[in-house]
């Protein structure tokens, strides 16, 4: 299957800080990238979605200037959480898509490792 | 009413057994459905996607039905690496997945 990645895999920080996430394809292009966060034994929960070379799209409830989403290249999209605090500690997950990937009319979804981010 | 919904169970099973995991959704403009596995701290991973027709892949088989907005996961022959959280997904082309919240699945010996 395409390959995801994602960097940092674990990110401490101390509260008031920003951190940067990657996400990248290795071998496909990503028209679209997902950003998404998931509490301990909850469900993944959609923040953003990223069109490349567009604005991201923000779920409800989800600040667009916390959460800065960039997504220059078909193969990188970035998550920045500004002024961390402790309840930004989650584990953020990035999935990306693209025509083609399943060799057929299907979208299908392939997600990054997670970064696992931890505001003390 | 959740997008998305399924039994969290636990459902705990011997090995060897033959566990049935249920999800519906209420979006009927729904256009694909996915089964994906999440071990403990990972993330998720597609296990198989869903067709109208069913399909089968070794031990798993999964079922659609678009009337009723119900998907199925049969697990047969369960092994003791089975053991994970199997979420039900769906999502129309190009946009974003909508998770269930999963059900959990632990095989003992």
């Amino acid at each position: 299957g395409a390959v995801v990645s994602q960097h940092p895999s674990r990110v401490i920080c101390k509260s008031g800080t920003s951190v940067k996430i990657e996400c990248r394809s290795l071998d496909f292009q990503a028209t679209t990238m997902f950003w998404y966060r998931q509490f301990p034994k909850q469900s993944l929960m959609l923040m953003a979605t990223s069109n490349e070379g567009s604005k991201a799209t923000y779920e409800q409830g989800v600040e667009k200037d916390k959460f800065l989403i960039n997504h220059a290249s078909l193969t990188l999209s970035t998550l920045t959480v500004t002024s961390a605090h402790p309840e930004d500690s989650s584990f953020y997950i990035c999935s990306a898509t693209g025509w083609g990937l399943a060799g057929g009319g299907s979208y299908e979804q392939y997600f990054g490792p997670g970064t696992r981010l931890t505001v003390t | 009413r959740k997008e998305v919904e399924q039994d969290p169970g636990p459902f705990n099973v011997p090995e060897g057994a033959t566990v049935a995991f249920n999800c519906t959704y209420s979006n009927s403009a729904s256009q694909s459905f996915f089964w994906y596995r999440q071990d403990c701290r990972k993330e998720p991973k597609l296990l198989m996607s869903v067709y109208s027709s069913g399909n089968e892949d070794g031990r798993f088989t999964a079922q659609l039905n678009r009337a009723s907005q119900y998907i199925s996961l049969l697990i047969r022959d369960s092994k003791l690496s089975d053991s994970a959280t199997y979420l039900c997904v769906v999502n129309q082309a190009g946009t974003a997945l909508i998770f269930g919240k999963g059900t959990t699945l632990s095989v003992s010996s």
